[in-house]
C-alpha cells in the first residue's frame, strides 16, 4: 500500500506571496492532519480533516488554511508568506482520530525569503 | 504550548549499546507515541502505549509509562548504526475542537560503528 506522498517536496517562496501544499493520504485513512515543524517551536498541530470537514484547528493564524476533497486528499494554504513561516510541513492520516497513530509524508520544507 | 520534553535533548552512543529516552508531561493522557524522525524527514510511528498499559514491547524497542510520575520512557537494545534519528514522544490532548497530538522537543540519537 502507498504511503503519505506531498507535493512538492521543496518550496521557496518571498514574502507576502500565496503557497498551496499538497498532501495524499494512505488509500482508505479519511483523517488528515498538518503539522509545522520548526527548529525553535518544534512540531506543531496545524489542523485536521475528516471526510471533508475541519474537526480541529491549531493555534495558528488565519493565514493558514486547509482543506479536503472527497477522495480525502488534503491542501494546505498559506497567505501573505513571512519569515517565520519557514518550516518543514508535515501531513499525516490515520484510520481514526487525530490522536491514533499516524502516518506521515516526507513532508514539503517551505523557506520564505 | 509542549505537553511532553524528552530527556536528553542530546544522546551518543556505540553500536550495541542501549539506548534510553525519556519523556514527561503535563496533563492526564489516554495514550502516549513514540516517534522516529530521519535527518528532516517525516516521522514515522514506533509504538502507542495506552494510559492503563506500564510496559510494551516491539521488537529491540521497550516502552514504559508511569501515569503517577507522568513520565514514559524508551529503550532501544543492542542499537545500530541505523537508528541514529530523533526520537519524540507524543501525548493526546483536547485542543479548541478535538483531539491533536502534542510533541516534544524531541530526542536526537547518534549511534556511532
Amino acid at each position: 500500500k502507498a504511503g503519505v506522498t506531498q507535493t512538492p517536496r521543496y518550496l521557496i517562496k518571498t514574502r507576502g506571496q500565496q503557497v498551496t501544499l499538497s498532501c495524499s493520504p494512505i488509500s482508505g485513512h479519511r483523517s488528515v492532519s498538518w503539522y509545522q515543524q520548526t527548529p525553535g517551536q518544534g512540531l506543531q498541530f496545524l489542523f485536521e480533516y475528516f471526510s471533508e470537514t475541519q474537526r480541529n484547528k491549531g493555534n495558528f493564524p488565519g493565514r493558514f488554511s486547509g482543506r479536503q476533497f472527497s477522495n480525502s486528499r488534503s491542501e494546505m494554504n498559506v497567505s501573505t508568506l513571512e519569515l517565520g513561516d519557514s518550516a518543514l510541513y508535515l501531513c499525516a492520516s490515520s484510520w481514526g482520530t487525530g490522536r491514533s497513530e499516524q502516518f506521515f509524508g516526507p513532508g514539503t520544507r517551505l523557506t520564505v525569503l | 504550548s509542549q505537553q511532553g520534553e524528552e530527556d536528553p535533548q542530546a544522546l551518543s552512543i556505540q553500536e550495541g549499546e542501549n539506548a534510553t529516552m525519556n519523556c514527561s508531561y503535563k496533563t492526564s493522557i489516554n495514550n502516549l507515541q513514540w516517534y522516529r524522525q530521519n535527518s528532516g524527514r517525516g516521522l514515522v510511528h514506533l509504538i502507542l502505549i495506552r494510559s492503563n498499559e506500564r510496559e510494551k514491547h516491539s521488537g529491540r524497542l521497550r516502552v514504559t509509562l508511569d501515569t503517577s510520575k507522568k513520565s514514559s520512557s524508551l529503550l532501544i537494545t543492542a542499537s545500530r548504526a541505523a537508528d541514529t534519528a530523533s526520537y519524540f514522544c507524543a501525548t493526546d490532548r483536547f485542543l479548541n475542537s478535538g483531539y491533536a497530538l502534542n510533541f516534544g522537543k524531541g530526542t536526537s540519537l547518534l549511534v556511532t560503528p
